[in-house]
Formats: C-alpha cells, structure tokens, sequence
C-alpha cells in the first residue's frame, strides 16, 4: 500500500505570496491532519479534515486554510506569506477521524519564504 | 489541559549501549493514547507504537521496548544495544479521547545520536 504523499516536497516564495501545499493520504484512510514542525516550536496542530469537514483547528491565524476533496487528499494554503512561515509541513492521514488512530505522516513539504 | 515533556533535549550514546527516552505527559482524561514516533534526518515521522491508557503492560519489539506508568504519567522508550542507523529525534505524543478531532499533542523530542 502506498505510503502518505506530499507535493512539491521543496518550495520557495518570497512574502506577501501565497502558497498551496497537497496531501494524498494512504488508500482507504478518511481523515487527514496538517502540522507545522519549527525549530522554535516544534510540531504544532494546525488542521484536520474528515469526511470533507474541517473537524479541528489549532492556533493559527486564518491565514491558513485547508480544504479535503471527496476522494480525502487534501490541501493546506497559506496566504499572505511571512517569514515566520518557513517550516515544514507534515500532512498525516488515520483511518478514523484521527484524535486516537494512529497517524500516518507523509515526508513532508519545506517551505521557505524569503 | 493536554502537554507532553520530553526532559533529554540531546543524548548521545556509543553503539551497542542502551538508551532509554523519557516521556511523562499531562491528561485529564481517564482514557488517551501515547504515541512514539521516529523522525530520521529525511524528515518523515515513522509510527513506533500506540498504547491506550488502561493497557499498562510494557511492549518489546526487537531492540525496541516500552514502560507505560500511570502512577508516574510516564511513558518510557528504551532502545537496546543502539545502533548507528537509530540516530533520529525521538517524539512522544498525546491523544485523548474526549478531544475529539482535537489530534496530537507532541513532546518537544529527544535527538539522540549514536556513535560509531
């Protein structure tokens, strides 16, 4: 079975841009969940969608947003970039909705914004 | 409120040496599940274990074992006779059911280095 995909894996963009990160989960798993991994503060909760429906959301401005299409794969966007943003972002997908399952975490994409 | 400490920033062993990584968590549910994730240099979180709060019994796997203790929040990963290839940073997390949809909250991570 095919592992947590995530596209691109590197992206640059200068701020002020806006960005669109893509998640396909694993074949079969409904829910998907975003985190964003910092130097500073580690690995933080931004987003989970299940069934289309945004079921959570962390501590982020609304700049970030995410949507979940019929088939699970899922995007996160980022408007407004800031340098603070530079991060990498995991995309991690459950069978269920994803509070107790175990989450499966695709490679990631690193984003650097300039 | 849920937290995960992870007290070992940075440890570094020789090869063939035991290593134990701590994890004491904060819950104030009575039923929550602990997670221990590896993330090598690649960057891609790989799933070690899932424990759910009424089975304390502790796990081996291979080298790998765990030590679930309730009395003490703990959730402890030993690692024995480590190996160069287990070099990674090691993450502790925390689900509890009645946050639903509420997802993961992970430790900070130990880094642990092991030396040829």
């Amino acid at each position: 079975k095919a592992g947590v995909t995530q596209t691109p894996r590197y992206l640059i963009k200068t701020r002020g841009q806006q960005v669109t990160l893509s998640c396909s989960p694993i074949s079969g798993h409904r829910s998907v969940s975003w985190y964003q991994q910092t130097p500073g503060q580690g690995l933080q909760f931004l987003f989970e969608y299940f069934s289309e429906t945004q079921r959570n959301k962390g501590n982020f401005p609304g700049r970030f947003s995410g949507r979940q299409f019929s088939n699970s794969r899922s995007e996160m966007n980022v408007s407004t970039l800031e340098l603070g943003d530079s991060a990498l972002y995991l995309c991690a997908s459950s069978l269920d909705q994803g509070g107790t399952d175990t989450q499966y975490f695709g490679p990631g994409t690193r984003l650097t914004v300039l | 409120a849920q937290k995960v400490t992870q007290a070992q920033t940075e440890i570094s062993v020789v090869e063939k040496e035991d290593v134990t990584l701590d994890c004491v968590y904060e819950t104030r549910d009575t039923t929550y599940y602990l997670f221990w994730y590896k993330q090598p240099p690649s960057g891609e979180l790989v799933f070690l274990i899932r424990r759910n709060s009424f089975d304390e019994q502790n796990e081996i796997s291979g080298r790998y074992s765990w030590n679930f203790q309730k009395s003490t929040s703990s959730f402890n990963f030993t690692i024995t006779a480590s190996q160069v290839v287990d070099s990674a940073v090691y993450f502790c997390a925390l689900s509890e059911e009645n946050n639903y949809g509420q997802n993961f909250v992970f430790g900070p991570g130990t880094r642990l280095s092991v030396l040829p």
